[in-house]
């Protein structure tokens, strides 16, 4: 599997959008990106995932660039429910041994 | 729909005991994964199970650990004769379908187990 790189923390206002980003420059053509996040104490839970075009759901959306090479996850309207950890994958479809790496510790400040 | 169960949420447990983790998966779900995490780490894969067989293993270690995941029960995470290394957060995913298979089947992870070994 592909090995992200993404910030150890960020910081957002509540009620602004949370933008994490996440780089995967070895990505290979069919490997997804896929985000999870981590609310203390819990378990990972999934959020969204894609291959090459740009994905929304109810949670958020995802960003691929052109070049596969990095990503963004949008929280569009980011709440104190939503600090967590958030983790980047990039692995085959349906990949079931996801490699979580340290991730990205958001903090949602009110 | 109840989601992953695990239990015990905590689990205690003194240095060559046995600990067992158990984990009921989504209701229609067949397809079970373990991940532990170790404390400020990331999760890290263990196993994949289906009903009555072991899939992947390549993530457990090759000595006191074991899982399996009958026909009728829950999945059961077993580790012998524990050490203070085996601390950790256990957790267990489901899916419905082969992970391999699917693209709109995410794992659904449980809450996972705390064990504490003393």
């Amino acid at each position: 599997d592909a090995k992200t790189t993404q910030p150890p923390s960020m910081d957002c206002a509540e009620g602004r959008a949370a933008n994490l980003p996440c780089n995967h420059s070895t990505i290979s053509g069919n490997e997804y990106v896929y985000w999870y996040r981590q609310i203390h104490s819990q378990g990972p839970q999934y959020i969204i995932h894609g291959l090459k075009n740009n994905e929304t759901n109810e949670m958020a959306s995802l960003i691929i660039t052109e070049d596969r090479k990095s990503s963004t996850l949008i929280l569009p309207h980011a709440t104190l429910r939503d600090t967590a950890v958030y983790y980047c994958i990039a692995g085959f479809q349906g990949a079931q041994k996801l490699v979580f790496g340290q991730g990205t510790r958001l903090t949602i400040n009110p | 729909n109840a989601g992953v169960m695990q239990n015990p949420r905590h689990l205690v447990r003194r240095r060559g005991q046995e600990a067992r983790l158990r984990c009921s998966p989504m209701k229609g779900h067949s397809h079970v994964y373990w991940y532990r995490q170790l404390p400020e780490e990331g999760l890290k894969f263990m196993v994949y199970l289906q009903k009555e067989n072991i899939i992947d293993e390549s993530g457990m270690p090759k000595e006191r650990f074991s899982a399996e995941f009958p026909k009728e029960g829950p999945s059961i995470l077993r580790i012998q004769q524990v050490v203070r290394g085996d601390s950790a957060a256990y957790f267990c995913a489901s899916s419905p379908l082969p992970a391999a298979s699917s693209y709109n089947s995410p794992l659904h992870f449980g809450n996972g187990t705390r064990l504490t070994v003393t």
